[in-house]
């Protein structure tokens, strides 16, 4: 594998499911995020983890949480979640060394909530 | 606090011709800036980026976009559009200080016509 992988590449689940996205990257960075991206709107940054730590929580919901066992990946922990939380959840690393370097996308999840 | 605005949520343009996508950031300081392509059921990658030095950048595919600072503008050229430039477009901008964090605009689809 190389790259940003994404598993599941599809995911529908009920309101009452409990279900985990995971990301992997190979690239050897060490900030890993995760996005959601809705139609008409712009991709949103929920989560950024740096060295494994959480760096960033943009006002996330509690529905949904994030994991970072290593840096070599990350899970996105869902439960309970609504209609509206349909949506292609985008996991993305970096190498962050103070420079702006690229984020490498993984290809997506996409998740249906029913 | 940083936004970006993309002009024109579609595009058409026939095979051949010029290829202009719009881009106006607003950031408190001089950003970095970045354009994503998204091809169907895939993640984003990396068309090109400016950081500093030359404001015409070039990127892969032929494209290639120009940092105006007086416009506050970062758009997106190709000069002879290709029936596989179709996908979808993401202007990004982040600052010069505190996390690798991106903010994209709601995206440009390009549709080239044969």
């Amino acid at each position: 594998e190389t790259g940003v992988t994404q598993t599941p590449r599809h995911l529908v689940m009920g309101m009452t499911n409990k279900k985990s996205l995971k990301c992997e990257q190979h690239l050897g960075h060490n900030a890993m995020y995760w996005y959601k991206q809705s139609a008409k709107k712009p991709l949103e940054l929920m989560f950024v983890y740096n060295f494994k730590e959480q760096t960033e929580n943009n006002s996330v919901p509690s529905r949904f949480s994030p994991e970072c066992p290593n840096s070599s990946h990350l899970f996105l922990h869902l439960h309970t979640l609504q209609p509206e939380d349909s949506a292609l959840y985008l996991c993305a690393s970096s190498q962050d060394n103070g420079d702006r370097n690229e984020q490498f996308f993984g290809p997506g999840t996409r998740l249906t909530v029913l | 606090a940083q936004s970006v605005t993309q002009l024109g949520s579609h595009v058409s343009v026939s095979e051949g011709a010029l290829v202009l996508l719009r881009c106006n950031y607003s950031s408190s300081v001089p950003p970095y800036l970045f354009w994503y392509v998204q091809y169907p059921n895939q993640g984003l990658q990396l068309l090109l980026k400016y950081t500093t030095g030359a404001t015409l950048v070039k990127g892969i595919n032929g494209f290639e976009a120009e940092f105006k600072k007086s416009e506050t503008s970062f758009h997106l050229t190709k000069p002879s559009a290709h029936m596989s430039d179709a996908a979808e477009y993401f202007c990004a901008v982040s600052d010069r200080t505190g996390a690798n964090n991106l903010f994209f605009g709601t995206g440009t689809r390009l549709t080239v016509i044969p």
